[in-house]
């Protein structure tokens, strides 16, 4: 079955440059949400979207941005980029904004901010 | 706001030994309650989960059982391998528009042969 789909799996930066991750979701889920894993940490929620709509909010720093696009995928962009930006960030997608079920998540790209 | 409480990590085992993880939730309503497991350099993995109260979730020989009384979702295995060695997650989703998962803070188990 068709999973989540994130790229890339690795990025190395500087301070100060940016990056972009994308996401694709699994098809017909039109939910996106970014999460972000440091190191020993838990995932924290960064931002959702729905039907291409900001959904939710999280601790995501004004440093970011991020949207869903047409065909639903999501891209996260990551600007000024700091030290303690390095992490694991996640993707996960779920059909409809409502509900409990579960998120299903990719498999991370990993972020190293040098 | 919603949160979820784990036992702090590691939690370390010998293979076939009994495990048990707490976790427990603050949450308004009826959410939903999740274990993930991540194992090294890997991705967050669907567990079990369940969706009521009393519910029990169960996969691969782990169980867990929504219990509202005690706004608790513990994890448990009878008999544990070395190939469970991993980070395992509670988390909840509250539903009703409020759909992020919130986690807690991982529980690492190691389990030696």
């Amino acid at each position: 079955a068709a999973g989540v789909i994130q790229s890339p799996r690795h990025l190395i930066k500087e301070k100060r440059e940016t990056a972009t991750l994308k996401c694709y979701p699994i098809p017909r889920h039109d939910t996106v949400y970014w999460y972000q894993q440091g190191p020993g940490q838990d995932p924290q929620f960064l931002i959702s979207f729905y039907e291409k709509m900001q959904s939710d909010k999280g601790s995501i720093p004004d440093r970011f941005s991020a949207q869903q696009f047409s065909d639903y995928h999501s891209e996260l962009n990551m600007s000024s980029l700091e030290l303690g930006d390095s992490a694991l960030y996640f993707c996960a997608s779920s059909p409809g904004q409502g509900g409990t079920g579960e998120l299903f998540f990719g498999e991370g790209s990993r972020l190293t901010v040098l | 706001g919603n949160s979820v409480t784990q036992m702090e990590g590691p939690v370390t085992l010998s293979e076939e030994a009994f495990l048990t993880i707490n976790c427990t939730y603050t949450a308004t309503g009826y959410p939903s309650l999740f274990w993930y497991v991540q194992y090294p350099g890997e991705g967050l993995q669907l567990l079990l989960k369940a969706t009521k109260a009393d519910d029990k979730g169960s996969n691969k020989g782990f169980e867990a059982t929504y219990r509202k009384e005690t706004t608790s979702f513990h994890l448990e295995k009878g008999s544990v391998q070395v190939s469970d060695s991993a980070v395992y997650f509670c988390a909840l989703r509250q539903g009703g528009g409020y759909n992020k998962l919130i986690f807690g803070a991982g529980t690492r188990l190691a389990v030696h042969p």
